[in-house]
């Protein structure tokens, strides 16, 4: 059975202090990874779709990066409107069936 | 572009009660999915659509949970009769053609069953 684990659950950063996120997976055959936003009282929001080892992406202060065995998101020099839980969901066939990790919630103090 | 349109975003309700929820998809979008969400279980697919046709429902719980597709551009969920363990927040999502499109999400319905 697919698996998607996040780490830490929950996070507190000051603003400014840089760390990562990790999303490791079982899943057999991955064909990509998509990292998500979610605010509270909203929907996921969509950031990054990562489809191979070594691969990154970028925006703002956020990267992500992919290896056969987990996923990183990158946060460099934080602030507090960074502060949300981000998800991170991995699919082998199709991505119209995902395996969701159940979130690192972030919060970035002032 | 408008983005997927979630209705109601909240609804109270008593147990027993039929409860609709209705979701419009980003126009040009030709697969639609249902999530539930909760703090124990986090965001389970319920059932997705692709070109109107249903083509996973085995994340929908009971009978009780009905989905429908009418047209590209319109979806219900319908749960009846409700029950409080029924409490949850309902997403919808769409993406579009292909078998690596990232899906994007309504802002939900918060649904309290009494």
């Amino acid at each position: 059975e697919d698996q998607v684990t996040q780490s830490p659950e929950a996070l507190r950063l000051q603003e400014g202090e840089s760390s990562s996120l990790n999303c490791s997976y079982t899943v057999s055959g991955l064909r990509g990874l998509f990292w998500y936003r979610q605010d509270p009282g909203k929907g996921p929001e969509f950031l990054f779709t990562l489809y191979s080892a070594g691969e990154e992406k970028e925006k703002e202060r956020l990267k992500a990066t992919l290896t056969k065995k987990e996923s990183f998101l990158h946060i460099t020099a934080p602030k507090p409107e960074d502060s949300a839980t981000y998800l991170c969901a991995a699919f082998s066939g199709s991505a119209r069936q995902l395996t969701f990790g159940s979130g690192t919630q972030l919060t970035v103090l002032p | 572009d408008a983005g997927v349109i979630q209705s109601p975003r909240h609804e109270v309700t008593e147990m027993g009660q039929e409860v609709t929820l209705r979701c419009k998809p980003i126009s040009g979008h030709n697969s639609l999915f249902w999530y539930r969400q909760t703090m124990m279980r986090g965001l389970e697919l319920l059932i997705y659509f692709n070109n109107n046709v249903p083509i996973d429902d085995s994340g929908m719980p009971e009978d009780r949970f009905s989905a429908k597709m009418p047209n590209a551009s319109f979806s219900t969920l319908k749960i009846q009769p409700s029950e409080p363990r029924d409490s949850a927040v309902y997403f919808c999502a769409s993406s579009g053609t292909g078998g690596s499109q990232p899906q994007h999400f309504g802002d939900g319905t918060r649904l309290s069953i009494l």
